[in-house]
């Protein structure tokens, strides 16, 4: 079945550690995305990626990094320059930027700092 | 700035009732609206896309209305299940400025939807 997988499910981080969150997709979508979620608070944009090799920042993007160095791929680090990094973080997918139909959420990873 | 409210927060309902969530938003220029289910601890599932031309569309008991003139939407769930139970989110995208989606949305904070039995 196609989808996107992001792993783990629940991460735990000490505080002034980095962490990288996995998004995988089978889907061959060109565009992939991470949103932070807040309770009470609706998704916010960290960062996209439109193609391979490129991203650009999205609405926090400060205290985060990605790469795209594969289709398939878009990890997350979070950074100890993030000041509240405990939250909900979402990864999505669509076949390209724009695409209305396809727009997919992974299951999503919640990171905790201890 | 691009926003979309939703109302209300939250809402509880007894199995078997009708519902409706609201959604307004700012979003300029419109390019379509879309209705999540998101299960706790889960991603949003798409329940209904809307373009601008479309007022109304419904995916089994799911009904969704769209007023462009007026900015707004709602969502209609027609004979609750205790699986509705889920946060319901108002998503709106607008068209970059060459009149296509660019793909960045501006999400509602959600209402969160409980059934009794």
């Amino acid at each position: 079945d196609g989808g996107i997988t992001q792993s783990p499910k629940y991460l735990f981080r000490k505080e002034g550690q980095n962490v990288t969150l996995s998004c995988e997709q089978n889907l061959n979508h060109d565009a992939m995305y991470w949103y932070r979620q807040d309770p009470g608070q609706g998704l916010r944009l960290i960062y996209y990626s439109q193609i391979v090799n490129d991203f650009q920042k999205g609405d926090i993007a400060e205290g985060y990094s990605v790469s795209r160095e594969k289709k398939e791929s878009f990890p997350l680090t979070v950074t100890s320059a993030q000041k509240n990094p405990t939250a909900f973080y979402l990864c999505a997918s669509s076949a390209f930027a724009g695409d209305v139909v396809g727009y997919t959420f992974g299951s999503g990873t919640r990171l905790t700092v201890v | 700035k691009n926003q979309v409210e939703q109302s209300p927060q939250s809402l509880i309902i007894l199995e078997g009732k009708n519902c409706t969530l609201q959604c307004n938003y700012t979003v300029s220029p419109f390019s379509n609206l879309r209705w999540y289910k998101q299960d706790t601890g889960r991603g949003p599932v798409s329940l209904t896309i809307m373009t601008f031309s479309e007022n109304t569309k419904s995916n089994g008991r799911y009904t969704a209305t769209l007023d462009a003139d007026t900015k707004q939407s709602s969502l209609h769930i027609t004979a609750s299940q205790l699986s509705d139970s889920a946060s319901y989110i108002c998503v709106v995208s607008a068209l970059d400025g060459g009149g296509t989606s660019y793909g960045k949305l501006t999400f509602g904070q959600g209402t969160i939807l409980t059934v009794h039995p």
